[in-house]
Protein backbone atom coordinates (compact mmCIF):
# COMPACT_ATOMS: atom_id res chain seq x y z
CA UNK A 1 0.00 0.00 0.00
CA UNK A 2 1.02 3.44 -0.68
CA UNK A 3 2.76 5.65 1.92
CA UNK A 4 3.66 9.07 3.01
CA UNK A 5 7.70 9.14 3.51
CA UNK A 6 9.29 12.11 5.57
CA UNK A 7 13.22 12.50 6.23
CA UNK A 8 15.21 12.10 8.25
CA UNK A 9 13.66 9.97 11.17
CA UNK A 10 15.57 12.66 13.24
CA UNK A 11 17.21 16.04 13.39
CA UNK A 12 19.33 17.45 15.78
CA UNK A 13 19.70 21.49 15.53
CA UNK A 14 21.20 24.05 17.19
CA UNK A 15 18.73 26.85 18.17
CA UNK A 16 19.45 29.14 15.44
CA UNK A 17 20.02 27.51 12.74
CA UNK A 18 17.39 26.32 9.67
CA UNK A 19 16.40 23.05 9.15
CA UNK A 20 14.50 21.28 5.63
CA UNK A 21 12.23 18.62 6.97
CA UNK A 22 11.34 16.48 3.72
CA UNK A 23 8.08 14.67 2.72
CA UNK A 24 6.81 12.53 -0.36
CA UNK A 25 3.16 12.54 -0.29
CA UNK A 26 1.52 9.38 -1.90
CA UNK A 27 1.91 10.07 -5.75
CA UNK A 28 -1.92 10.22 -6.26
CA UNK A 29 -2.53 12.96 -3.64
CA UNK A 30 -3.28 16.58 -4.55
CA UNK A 31 -3.61 17.93 -0.70
CA UNK A 32 -0.89 18.16 1.61
CA UNK A 33 -0.24 18.97 5.22
CA UNK A 34 2.03 19.48 8.10
CA UNK A 35 1.35 19.06 11.61
CA UNK A 36 3.21 19.36 15.04
CA UNK A 37 3.23 17.19 17.79
CA UNK A 38 5.15 18.44 21.47
CA UNK A 39 5.87 15.60 23.32
CA UNK A 40 2.93 14.42 25.20
CA UNK A 41 1.12 16.73 23.81
CA UNK A 42 -2.18 16.99 20.90
CA UNK A 43 -1.80 16.64 16.92
CA UNK A 44 -1.41 20.42 15.72
CA UNK A 45 -2.00 21.67 12.71
CA UNK A 46 0.45 24.23 10.94
CA UNK A 47 -0.48 24.54 7.14
CA UNK A 48 -2.30 23.06 4.30
CA UNK A 49 -1.05 23.37 1.01
CA UNK A 50 -3.20 22.39 -2.57
CA UNK A 51 -2.81 23.89 -6.14
CA UNK A 52 0.72 24.88 -5.62
CA UNK A 53 0.03 27.74 -2.82
CA UNK A 54 -0.97 27.46 0.92
CA UNK A 55 -4.71 27.38 1.43
CA UNK A 56 -5.09 27.75 4.97
CA UNK A 57 -2.33 27.90 8.06
CA UNK A 58 -2.60 28.41 12.18
CA UNK A 59 -1.47 30.82 14.39
CA UNK A 60 1.78 28.50 15.09
CA UNK A 61 2.69 29.25 11.63
CA UNK A 62 4.47 32.24 11.68
CA UNK A 63 6.95 34.20 9.07
CA UNK A 64 9.77 31.50 10.14
CA UNK A 65 8.18 28.86 8.65
CA UNK A 66 7.92 28.08 5.02
CA UNK A 67 6.42 25.25 2.77
CA UNK A 68 7.44 23.97 -0.93
CA UNK A 69 6.62 21.85 -3.67
CA UNK A 70 10.06 21.95 -5.50
CA UNK A 71 9.01 18.96 -7.93
CA UNK A 72 6.21 16.76 -8.49
CA UNK A 73 7.23 14.54 -5.62
CA UNK A 74 9.06 16.40 -2.74
CA UNK A 75 6.90 18.90 0.15
CA UNK A 76 8.67 20.33 2.37
CA UNK A 77 8.96 22.29 5.55
CA UNK A 78 11.73 25.13 6.74
CA UNK A 79 11.96 26.68 9.98
CA UNK A 80 14.26 29.39 9.64
CA UNK A 81 15.71 30.09 12.94
CA UNK A 82 15.33 27.46 14.78
CA UNK A 83 14.39 27.58 18.62
CA UNK A 84 14.16 25.41 21.65
CA UNK A 85 10.15 25.28 21.30
CA UNK A 86 10.07 23.93 17.81
CA UNK A 87 10.87 20.81 19.43
CA UNK A 88 8.63 18.18 18.44
CA UNK A 89 7.08 15.67 15.99
CA UNK A 90 6.48 16.96 12.83
CA UNK A 91 4.27 14.84 10.77
CA UNK A 92 3.36 15.22 6.99
CA UNK A 93 0.27 14.19 5.76
CA UNK A 94 -1.78 14.15 2.11
CA UNK A 95 -5.34 13.30 0.75
CA UNK A 96 -6.66 12.79 -2.48
CA UNK A 97 -9.36 14.92 -2.14
CA UNK A 98 -11.28 17.46 0.20
CA UNK A 99 -13.48 14.68 1.74
CA UNK A 100 -11.05 12.12 2.23
CA UNK A 101 -9.21 11.52 5.31
CA UNK A 102 -5.54 11.84 5.50
CA UNK A 103 -2.71 9.80 5.48
CA UNK A 104 0.37 10.64 7.31
CA UNK A 105 4.14 9.73 7.47
CA UNK A 106 5.70 8.49 10.88
CA UNK A 107 6.90 12.00 11.21
CA UNK A 108 10.47 13.53 11.98
CA UNK A 109 11.38 14.12 15.26
CA UNK A 110 12.95 17.81 15.33
CA UNK A 111 15.11 18.33 18.72
CA UNK A 112 16.74 22.16 18.96
CA UNK A 113 19.55 22.48 21.54
CA UNK B 1 -15.17 26.00 24.54
CA UNK B 2 -12.55 23.93 21.97
CA UNK B 3 -13.73 22.89 18.65
CA UNK B 4 -12.91 19.05 19.53
CA UNK B 5 -12.96 17.04 22.93
CA UNK B 6 -11.48 14.21 23.94
CA UNK B 7 -10.28 12.82 27.57
CA UNK B 8 -7.35 12.17 27.38
CA UNK B 9 -7.58 9.40 29.54
CA UNK B 10 -5.55 7.09 30.66
CA UNK B 11 -8.16 4.51 30.19
CA UNK B 12 -7.19 0.99 31.34
CA UNK B 13 -9.32 -2.22 30.17
CA UNK B 14 -9.22 -5.90 30.69
CA UNK B 15 -8.59 -7.94 27.43
CA UNK B 16 -11.37 -9.27 25.76
CA UNK B 17 -13.68 -5.82 27.13
CA UNK B 18 -15.70 -3.48 25.05
CA UNK B 19 -13.93 0.31 24.87
CA UNK B 20 -15.59 2.94 24.42
CA UNK B 21 -13.77 6.00 23.31
CA UNK B 22 -15.70 9.59 22.86
CA UNK B 23 -15.29 13.01 21.63
CA UNK B 24 -17.51 15.74 21.82
CA UNK B 25 -17.35 18.65 19.31
CA UNK B 26 -19.01 22.24 19.47
CA UNK B 27 -18.74 23.65 15.67
CA UNK B 28 -21.47 22.14 13.53
CA UNK B 29 -19.54 22.60 10.02
CA UNK B 30 -17.36 20.09 10.70
CA UNK B 31 -18.85 17.34 8.10
CA UNK B 32 -16.42 14.24 8.37
CA UNK B 33 -14.96 12.62 11.67
CA UNK B 34 -12.23 10.23 11.71
CA UNK B 35 -10.71 7.88 14.54
CA UNK B 36 -7.13 7.51 14.32
CA UNK B 37 -4.86 5.08 16.71
CA UNK B 38 -1.30 6.56 17.16
CA UNK B 39 1.47 4.23 18.67
CA UNK B 40 4.47 5.86 20.41
CA UNK B 41 6.69 7.52 18.06
CA UNK B 42 5.18 6.81 15.18
CA UNK B 43 2.57 8.69 12.76
CA UNK B 44 -1.39 8.69 13.12
CA UNK B 45 -2.84 5.69 11.22
CA UNK B 46 -6.52 5.72 10.43
CA UNK B 47 -9.12 3.00 11.65
CA UNK B 48 -12.25 4.94 10.52
CA UNK B 49 -13.45 7.71 8.17
CA UNK B 50 -17.21 8.57 8.62
CA UNK B 51 -19.57 11.64 7.28
CA UNK B 52 -23.12 10.95 8.27
CA UNK B 53 -24.91 10.14 11.87
CA UNK B 54 -25.49 6.80 12.84
CA UNK B 55 -22.56 3.63 13.01
CA UNK B 56 -20.09 2.22 10.52
CA UNK B 57 -18.29 -1.20 11.06
CA UNK B 58 -15.34 -2.21 10.52
CA UNK B 59 -14.22 -5.49 12.08
CA UNK B 60 -13.92 -5.03 15.83
CA UNK B 61 -14.34 -1.23 15.27
CA UNK B 62 -17.49 0.63 15.04
CA UNK B 63 -17.71 4.43 15.08
CA UNK B 64 -20.79 6.12 15.78
CA UNK B 65 -21.77 9.94 14.62
CA UNK B 66 -24.60 11.59 16.32
CA UNK B 67 -24.43 15.15 14.68
CA UNK B 68 -27.47 16.60 16.63
CA UNK B 69 -25.33 16.12 19.79
CA UNK B 70 -22.22 16.51 18.46
CA UNK B 71 -20.76 13.29 19.93
CA UNK B 72 -18.70 10.93 18.38
CA UNK B 73 -17.82 7.46 19.56
CA UNK B 74 -15.51 4.46 18.61
CA UNK B 75 -15.95 1.26 19.96
CA UNK B 76 -13.60 -1.95 20.00
CA UNK B 77 -15.15 -5.29 20.22
CA UNK B 78 -13.14 -7.82 21.77
CA UNK B 79 -9.89 -5.77 22.66
CA UNK B 80 -6.57 -7.42 22.49
CA UNK B 81 -3.31 -6.20 24.02
CA UNK B 82 -1.99 -4.99 20.93
CA UNK B 83 -5.10 -2.40 20.75
CA UNK B 84 -2.94 -0.74 23.66
CA UNK B 85 -2.07 3.46 21.60
CA UNK B 86 -3.72 6.42 21.69
CA UNK B 87 -6.53 7.06 20.24
CA UNK B 88 -7.16 10.40 18.00
CA UNK B 89 -10.97 11.83 17.01
CA UNK B 90 -10.31 13.94 13.89
CA UNK B 91 -12.91 16.02 12.06
CA UNK B 92 -12.96 17.66 8.78
CA UNK B 93 -14.26 21.24 8.10
CA UNK B 94 -13.38 23.11 4.53
CA UNK B 95 -9.48 22.39 4.30
CA UNK B 96 -8.67 21.74 7.48
CA UNK B 97 -8.56 18.53 10.06
CA UNK B 98 -9.12 19.10 13.60
CA UNK B 99 -7.49 16.72 16.30
CA UNK B 100 -8.59 16.09 19.57
CA UNK B 101 -6.28 15.40 22.21
CA UNK B 102 -6.30 11.54 22.04
CA UNK B 103 -6.99 9.18 24.79
CA UNK B 104 -4.33 6.46 26.14
CA UNK B 105 -5.67 3.02 26.15
CA UNK B 106 -4.10 0.31 27.89
CA UNK B 107 -5.41 -3.48 27.23
CA UNK B 108 -4.80 -5.35 30.55
CA UNK B 109 -3.50 -8.99 29.71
Amino acid sequence: EPEVTQTPSHQVTQMGQEVILRCVPISNHLYFYWYRQILGQKVEFLVSFYNNEISEKSEIFDDQFSVERPDGSNFTLKIRSTKLEDSAMYFCASRPGNNSPLHFGNGTRLTVT
Amino acid sequence: QKEVEQDPGPLSVPEGAIVSLNCTYSNSAFQYFMWYRQYSRKGPELLMYTYSSGNKEDGRFTAQVDKSSKYISLFIRDSQPSDSATYLCAMSRDDKIIFGKGTRLHILP
